[in-house]
């Protein structure tokens, strides 16, 4: 299986802020990446797929990149809405997640 | 396109876990989606359990397969997930979900509420 580690596990911002959370595969997964945003007691939301491609109607404050191991996942103000855990998922080889990040409130 | 899932919310440990998604707004036979269940432990990743499409064999997580049975009920415009023998380590919420089948890959757009499911005696 394919092993998916993000870092770092919590994140502490300001509403404004530019935030980067990394994602890292055990083994070269190509673009074959996504980013969920879920909220708690909510189904996770899909916000960019093959790395970098924005789903739309996600706001453009998204962006993703990153190609075969390492992948990040940029958010470049902060709003109110977007303090939630997110998850990187590979679908290179079946499917894995990521163990979350917590972007939590400063 | 709607999912929806509904199921014990206890199963006692050795039974059998019996899940339904029911899908509104499309036909679980129409061959657009890949319906796909997940499940997260409290405050766990999530984890791909498998699929199951209009034709051909379900696909299961390789740790899951002696365990599971994917089945759809075209009549109802269900999809459904059984899980044997289960412990406390099956506690989690189970989700069903749709992988878009004229996407590039299995990412999921389209995913029901979630179910919590207890595994207690």
């Amino acid at each position: 299986d394919i092993q998916m580690t993000q870092s770092p596990s919590t994140l502490s911002a300001s509403v404004g802020d530019r935030v980067t959370i990394t994602c890292r595969a055990s083994q070269s997964i190509s673009v074959w990446l996504a980013w969920y945003q879920q909220k708690p007691g909510k189904d996770p939301k899909l916000l960019i797929y093959k790395a970098s491609t924005l789903k739309s109607g996600v706001p453009a404050r998204f962006s993703g990149s990153g190609s075969g191991t390492e992948f990040t996942l940029t958010i470049s103000s902060l709003q109110p809405d977007d303090f939630a855990t997110y998850y990187c998922q590979q679908y290179s080889d079946y499917c894995t997640f990521g163990q979350g990040t917590r972007l939590e409130i400063k | 396109v709607h999912l929806q899932e509904s199921g014990p919310g206890l199963v006692k440990p050795s039974e059998t876990l019996s899940l339904t998604c029911t899908v509104s707004g499309g036909s679980v036979n129409s061959g657009s989606y890949y319906w796909t269940w997940f499940r997260q432990p409290p405050g766990k990743r999530l984890e791909w359990i498998g699929y199951i499409y209009y034709v051909g064999e379900p696909h299961y997580n390789s740790s899951l397969k002696s365990r599971l049975t994917f089945s759809l009920d075209t009549s109802k415009n269900q999809f459904s997930l059984k899980l044997s023998s289960v412990t406390a380590a099956d506690t989690a919420v189970y989700y069903c979900a749709g992988d878009d089948s004229s996407s590039s890959g299995w990412f999921y757009d389209l995913w029901g509420r979630g179910t919590l499911v207890t595994v207690s005696s």
